[in-house]
């Protein structure tokens, strides 16, 4: 099974601040990776698909990149709406189908 | 509208079941490939079950194969979960996924003597 690993694992920044997650996948999983929003009580949202292509209606300041094994998700200018926990997921080897631990995003 | 609405979800005893549903509406249903995700309270997310458009593909997670059945009805534009023999930690919020865009919102699964 492709294990995913995040990092960190929580991160605290300021309103405007560029923040940046790790994933990484522990085999070759190409650009098979998708990046998800999720606010307390609310189910996930997709925001990123095939590690790179912004979902439709998701803001330009959400960007990820990455292929292969090693992945980075970015928020250009942190906003006080993106107060959420992020996961990446990879889906090129099913089953399983597999996502990271995620990373919870605060506002310092 | 594109929406999944789940439900079917409840409190059960240890060794009970379950029938999830997932009605879908606002998008061709019978082209998506249909997932069911979980997460345990204040953990991360957990796939269980995915099943093709046709139905032709089938995968569970090691932790339900055996126990859980994923079905769907493309005419009714419905996927369902049977689940038996539940156990403790089969204690989540359990959502059903179209494609990896569409998302319900949960249903509730407490399994609790």
């Amino acid at each position: 099974d492709i294990q995913m690993t995040q990092s960190p694992s929580s991160l605290s920044a300021s309103v405007g601040d560029r923040v940046t997650i790790t994933c990484q996948a522990s085999q070759d999983i190409s650009n098979y990776l998708n990046w998800y929003q999720q606010k307390p009580g609310k189910a996930p949202k997709l925001l990123i698909y095939d590690a790179s292509n912004l979902e439709t209606g998701v803001p330009s300041r959400f960007s990820g990149s990455g292929s292969g094994t090693d992945f980075t998700f970015t928020i250009s200018s942190l906003q006080p709406e993106d107060i959420a926990t992020y996961y990446c997921q990879q889906y090129d080897n099913l089953p399983p189908l597999t996502f990271g631990p995620g990373t919870k995003v605060d506002i310092k | 509208e594109v929406q999944l609405v789940e439900s079917g979800g409840g409190l059960v005893q240890p060794g009970g079941s379950l029938r999830l549903s997932c009605a879908a509406s606002g998008f061709t249903f019978s082209s998506y490939s249909m997932n069911w995700v979980r997460q345990a309270p204040g953990k991360g997310l957990e796939w269980v079950s995915y099943i093709s458009s046709s139905s032709s593909t089938i995968y569970y997670a090691d932790s339900v194969k055996g126990r859980f059945t994923i079905s769907r009805d493309n005419a009714k534009n419905s996927l369902y979960l049977q689940m038996n023999s539940l156990r403790d930690e089969d204690t989540a919020v359990y959502y059903c996924a179209g494609g990896f865009n569409v998302w319900g919102q949960g249903t509730t699964v407490t399994v609790s003597s």
